[in-house]
């Protein structure tokens, strides 16, 4: 059975600070890996999805990387702000065409300007 | 990208009672989800709606306390029955878009169960 770990749960900043979010899994047989951001009161974001094939993806400030023999990935996220404090959730989806989601339980990220 | 949207966006709710989630896709879409955040707790994959067909369910979760209705491509409901303090969890609707392995989400019902 997959499970998602995210470590630390929560992680407290200042602004402008280059950050490394954690997050490994069991099964090295997935599909592909989503990180997604959830803003308070809200529904899930998706930020950057790597292939099974794919080392890294980026978008703006955002880097993630994809290590499947070891099950893990990291989100970067370039020169914080304020702007960027959510919670970031990392999931996997394995093989099998269901498309089901297998999710950490997140870290809440604060960025202090 | 898909828009997805749910009513009611948030609700407190008597023990015993139930309440139905309504999921809204403004596009026709194969795969419909449901799924659980707790507090404190990561989402969790409740059922896969299934267009003209019964829900298929994960384990821990059973038909008879999440009803599952699907009648089209666009829309889906969930039921949480006969409600207990801890059904208070933010419930999720996803679907996937045309390329099947991106996923989007709807905005949450967040429920509390007194």
């Amino acid at each position: 059975k997959q499970e998602v770990t995210q470590i630390p749960a929560a992680l407290s900043v200042p602004e402008g600070e280059n950050l490394v979010l954690n997050c490994s899994f069991t099964d090295s047989a997935i599909y592909n890996l989503q990180w997604f951001r959830q803003d308070p009161g809200k529904g899930l974001t998706s930020l950057l999805l790597i292939q099974s094939s794919q080392r890294e993806q980026t978008s703006g400030r955002l880097n993630a990387s994809l290590d499947k023999s070891s099950g893990r990935s990291t989100l970067y996220i370039a020169a914080s702000q304020p702007g960027d404090s959510a919670t970031y959730l990392c999931a996997v989806m394995g093989w099998g065409g269901s498309e089901k989601l297998v999710f950490g339980k997140g870290m809440k990220l604060t960025v202090k300007p | 990208s898909a828009v997805i949207s749910q009513k009611p966006s948030r609700d407190i709710c008597q023990r015993g009672t139930s309440l139905t989630i309504q999921c809204q896709v403004d596009s026709q879409v194969t795969m419909m989800f449901w799924y659980r955040q707790q507090p404190g707790q990561s989402l969790t994959l409740i059922a896969t709606a299934n267009q003209g067909s019964e829900a298929t369910y994960e384990s821990g979760f059973v038909i008879d306390k999440f009803p599952i209705s699907r009648p089209n491509l666009t829309f889906s409901t969930l039921t949480v029955s006969n409600m207990s303090p801890e059904d208070s969890s933010i419930y999720l609707c996803s679907v996937t878009g045309l390329a099947v392995d991106t996923q989007y989400f709807g905005p949450g019902t967040r429920l509390t169960v007194l």
